[in-house]
């Protein structure tokens, strides 16, 4: 089972920035916070991680609470093809390094 | 550079027909490979996952199977296949250190069966 919990959608204007929460409550300490999202009939495309910092790259930002049980992926400046099923995966520990997808968050970024 | 290939894109195969599809990653050794399938309207389920070669794990039973002959390549089986088979089958590459920054994935076949 996902260890992560999403809102089944969301919606978003154009050239707002698009929040997107996950709550991740039973996180162990050295689990990290991955966020893959997929566009449709397409395979998932990493877009970034963290442990417990905040980071940012050049596609988003992650906000990972201080206790860790949740986190934010914020897209600065979304754009219609930011349109897409993005998921939220806290990665198993150990040597097998599984990646278990939830439901993840359906975003319609509308014009 | 890494690279995952996944063949073929599209398959369409009767109720009872055997069925397998295969991915080759590049640029990289002993990998972490993993199948995963997307059914209509679905998210993603864990399938098979091999951590080295004639090391397979299933995570639900189905009437799939998984192997690995060589570092590089992992292949999904099937005997017969039903018609719950259908489905977007992904493959991806995912090293097996929590610090690495990304998995790849394959582009995926897409599998109806008639």
């Amino acid at each position: 089972d996902a260890k992560t919990t999403q809102p089944p959608s969301m919606d978003c204007a154009e050239g707002r920035a698009a929040n997107l929460p996950c709550n991740h409550s039973t996180i162990s300490g050295n689990e990290y916070v991955y966020w893959y999202r997929q566009i449709h009939s397409q395979g998932p495309q990493y877009i970034i991680h963290g442990l417990k910092n905040n980071e940012t790259n050049e596609m988003a930002s992650l906000i990972i609470t201080e206790d860790r049980k949740s986190s934010t992926l914020i897209l600065p400046h979304a754009t219609l093809r930011d349109t897409a099923v993005y998921y939220c995966i806290v990665r198993v520990s150990g040597n097998t390094g599984k990646l278990i997808f939830g439901q993840g968050t359906t975003l319609q970024v509308k014009p | 550079s890494q690279t995952i290939h996944q063949w073929p894109a599209t398959l369409v195969q009767p109720v009872g027909s055997p069925l397998s599809l295969e991915c080759t990653v590049e640029g990289t050794s002993n990998p972490n490979l993993y199948w995963y399938r997307q059914a209509a309207g679905r998210g993603l389920q864990l399938l098979f996952y091999s951590v080295g070669i004639g090391q397979i794990s299933s995570e639900v039973p189905q009437n799939l199977s998984a192997s690995r002959p060589q570092d590089r390549q992992f292949i999904l089986s099937s005997k017969k296949l039903l018609l719950s088979d259908s489905g977007f089958y992904l493959c991806a590459w995912f090293f097996g250190s929590a610090r690495n920054t990304e998995a790849f994935f394959g582009q995926g076949t897409r599998l109806t069966v008639v």
